[in-house]
């Protein structure tokens, strides 16, 4: 069965400072890997998404991710934080073979200090 | 552009009480499913579908009945609420049975049972 683990349900970064949430993920399977952005009072919106091909994935709004299968994880970085990146992510793993079960993590909150 | 559209947006219930949260989307997705919301749980699945007339279980189930009987349309019954089914509910929509697919949200249903 697969299962993921945000550490961290809340982190704080300046404006201008590096994001980096992290991610990591058990899987009996070669996995696919998402991250996933929630706006308050809104719906989940697709960051980025890893399927098997270049393990450093572009995202939208300046994230990225690089997936270690050596380490089992899947960090999210961004550079710079900007304001607007205050929001809830959350980390999902579904394994190649699975029938469409999407698993997700418990999400970290990210607080972006002016 | 209605993309995935869930009502009511909010629903107080007293214990006992039946409710269906409607889901609707128009964007020929074939899968659809239900996700619940609950601080430091993330998101967990409830029941999902493939296409038309196909139904399955998530993680959890209980208490949620579900049908599909047309592509556009996946709503959630509740039959007899519980406290414990206070939530956020999220419907959710993907172009194709496939994992890798980008999972498009609703807004949510916030649900209070008293």
């Amino acid at each position: 069965a697969q299962s993921v683990t945000q550490l961290g349900s809340h982190v704080s970064v300046s404006e201008g400072a590096l994001v980096l949430l992290r991610c990591n993920y058990s899987s009996s399977v070669p996995p696919y890997l998402f991250w996933y952005v929630q706006y308050p009072n809104q719906g989940l919106q697709l960051l980025l998404k890893y399927t098997s091909a270049a393990t450093l994935v572009k995202g939208i709004n300046g994230f990225e991710a690089e997936f270690k299968k050596s380490e089992t994880s899947f960090h999210l970085t961004k550079p710079s934080a900007h304001m607007s990146d205050a929001a809830e992510y959350f980390c999902a793993v579904s394994p190649y073979s699975s029938a469409s079960k999407i698993i997700f993590g418990s999400g970290t909150r990210l607080s972006i200090r002016p | 552009n209605a993309g995935v559209t869930q009502t009511p947006k909010f629903q107080v219930l007293k214990t006992g009480q039946s409710m269906t949260l409607q889901c609707a989307q128009d964007m020929n997705h074939e899968y659809m499913s239900w996700y619940r919301q609950d601080p430091g749980m993330g998101l967990r699945l409830i029941h999902y579908s493939v296409g038309a007339g196909i139904t399955d279980q998530g993680e959890v189930p209980n208490g949620y009945n579900v049908s599909r009987s047309t592509t556009e349309d996946f709503p959630l019954r509740l039959l007899s609420a519980a406290p414990s089914q206070t939530s956020v509910y999220f419907c959710a929509s993907r172009k194709g049975a496939e994992n890798t697919g980008e999972l498009f949200f609703g807004e949510g249903s916030r649900l209070t049972v008293l």
